[in-house]
């Protein structure tokens, strides 16, 4: 069975960073792409990175790119989110998700979720 | 950017009902568009991808259709477990998901 289990959320101050991670179980992680998609509260989802099977490409919309970097370990099964100069419309649910072919997303973890606020 | 507009944000409907929801891309999207269903608390799951295909294990009363910038996703007759939250995603350019539609029992 596929499992994501996201974790490292929690309160940060605007400017502060965060790290994500989610751990991943039940395939062989190297062979997908992976995401991070994120909610706000009561918002709509957004796709915030996207990283390719061995890590040498990734992906991100112009609302994080140069202040959110994703990475992966394989050989850990493991995708992270860094997450820099946080902004209070960060403030979101963030999912790990895995992709099918760099294009879509088939699995999904809980999400965890991140407050941006002083 | 591409931009999806989803319709309704909320639904009322009764168990037995044929429901539909609707996504308008702001370009087209060559059918690369995607549904999912949200539960409270639980991780999205999906439900038909590329406008029409039935992930597997999905009952056949869920529907997709479109091409071009509209696309449709369609409840032939609802069931209690099938009130939630559902939205549409292009992967045609990079990633854009649909606002969301509530679906309530009435």
């Amino acid at each position: 069975e596929v499992q994501l289990v996201e974790s490292g959320g929690g309160l940060v101050q605007p400017g502060r960073s965060l790290k994500l991670s989610c751990a991943a179980s039940g395939f062989t992680f190297s062979n997908y792409y992976m995401a991070w998609v994120r909610q706000a509260p009561k918002k709509g989802l957004e796709w915030v990175a996207t990283i390719s099977t061995s890590g040498s490409r990734t992906y991100y919309p112009d609302s994080v790119k140069g202040r959110f970097t994703i990475s992966r370990d394989n050989a850990k099964s493991s995708l992270y989110l860094q997450m820099n100069s946080l902004k209070s419309e960060d403030t979101a649910t963030y999912y790990c998700a895995r992709m099918v072919a760099n294009g879509y997303f088939d699995y999904w973890g809980q999400g965890v979720m991140v407050t941006v606020s002083s | 950017d591409i931009q999806m507009t989803q319709s309704p944000s909320f639904l009322s409907a009764s168990v037995g009902d044929r429901v539909t929801i609707n996504c308008k891309a702001s370009q087209n999207i060559n059918k690369y568009l995607n549904w999912y269903q949200q539960k409270l608390g639980e991780a999205p799951k999906r439900l038909i991808y590329n406008t029409n295909n039935l992930q597997t294990g999905i009952p056949s009363r869920f529907s997709g259709s479109g091409s071009g910038t509209d696309y449709t996703l369609t409840i032939s007759s609802l069931q209690p477990e099938d009130f939630a939250t559902y939205f549409c995603l292009q992967h045609n350019s990079f990633r854009t998901f649909g606002g969301g539609t509530k679906l309530e029992l009435k």
